[in-house]
Formats: structure tokens, sequence, C-alpha cells
């Protein structure tokens, strides 16, 4: 069976551009988490699709979005890229996303580097 | 809010000594618990977790943890390391079953095994 996999691996972009990241979850599961990982703030939850609907959110600013399609497969969208945004962005899996009980499978990541 | 402390960014030991990663939670409910092991350029691994049946939980690759609720902790041990564990490793906790599966993830633990 297929682990998470995310697209690309490796970014680079200057601030002020805008990045799309993917994330295609183990098949059979519905619900697609995103983490971003500094060496400052360490692992931060981003926020959580299940069904195509967002059902949970961290504290980043409206820059930082993402949808989740029929199929499962969700994006992130950071628009206006600041410095700050470089980091390892990673996805993580799970069945029906009700949490606790669910083990949740992880994605390598996304290296997204800012200049 | 509930909150995660990993005790000891860094840690090293040698081949063939205990393991003791250290991990303390706060929080006003019954939380479930995880540790997560990061190689490098990779995403994070499952190791154990704790769904509130068993206080002591046994995970992969020889690691176990005990859940001790009069200390708010969760420690992560191994009798004996192995080359292969330097990583770094990740508690976890959940505490919102409501809000699916957002996790908060303490600091991490460096672990570096000397020959």
């Amino acid at each position: 069976k297929a682990g998470v996999t995310q697209t690309p691996r490796y970014l680079i972009k200057t601030r002020g551009q805008q990045v799309t990241l993917s994330c295609s979850p183990i098949s059979g599961h519905r619900s697609v988490s995103w983490y971003q990982q500094t060496p400052g703030q360490g692992l931060q939850f981003l926020f959580e699709y299940f069904s195509e609907t967002q059902r949970n959110k961290g504290n980043f600013p409206g820059r930082f979005s993402g949808r989740q399609f029929s199929n499962s497969r969700s994006e992130m969208n950071v628009s206006t890229l600041e410095l700050g945004d470089s980091a390892l962005y990673l996805c993580a899996s799970s069945r029906t996303g009700t949490g606790g009980q669910e083990t949740q499978y992880f994605g390598p990541g996304t290296r997204l580097l800012v200049l | 809010a509930q909150s995660v402390t990993q005790l000891g960014s860094h840690v090293s030991v040698s081949e063939g000594a205990l393991v003791l990663l250290r991990c303390n939670y706060s929080s006003s409910v019954p939380p479930y618990l995880f540790w997560y092991v990061q190689y490098p350029n990779q995403g994070l691994q499952l190791l154990l977790k704790y769904t509130s049946a068993a206080t002591l939980v046994k995970g992969i690759n020889g690691f176990e943890a005990e859940f001790k609720k009069s200390e708010t902790s969760f420690h992560l041990t191994k009798p004996s390391a192995h080359m292969s564990d330097a990583a770094e490793y990740f508690c976890a906790v959940q505490v919102d079953r409501a809000a699916g599966n957002k996790l908060t993830f303490g600091g991490g633990t460096r672990v570096l095994v000397k020959p």
C-alpha cells in the first residue's frame, strides 16, 4: 500500500511569490492535516480537511490556505511568501479523522526555501 | 489549552545503553499521547500511542512508554540503544476529540548514539 506522497519535495521561491503544495493521502483515507516545521517554532498545526471541508485551523495568517478534492487529495497554498515561510511542510492522513484512536501517517514533506 | 514539554533538546547515549526521553503534558481532560520519530530528510513515523487502554505502551523498534497520570508524563524508553536510533523524537498530544486530528507537538529531542 502506497504511503502519503507529497509533491514537490523541494521548492525555491522568492519573497512575494505564491506557492502550492500537494498531498496525496493513503488510499481510503479521508482526513488530511498539514503541519509546518521550522527550527525556531517546531512543528505547528496548519489545518485539517475531511471530506472536502476544513474542520480545524491553526494559528496562521490568512496567507495560508488549503483545500481538499473529492478524491481526498489536498493542496495548500501560501500567497505573498515571506522569508519566515521557509520550512518543511508535512502532511498527514488518517482514515476517518475521528482523532485520537486513529493513527496519522505522515508524508516525507516538502521543503520550501524562500529567498 | 493542551501543551507538551520535552526535557532536553539533545540527548547523547552510548550504544547498548538505556535511552530515556522525557515528555510532560498539560491537559484538563484525559489526552491521547503519541511518540513520533523523524530521521534526516524524512517525515514523521509513529513509534507508539496511548489511548487510555494499558498505561504501558509498547511500540516499534523496541521502544515503550508509560503513561503516568499523577505525574502528567509519558516518557519514552528503550533498554539498549542502537546506532540506528539516532534521530529526532517528538512527543505529541491530542485532546479535543471533536476537533479531529490536531496534534500539539513538543519541541523534539535529538538523540545521538555513540559507538
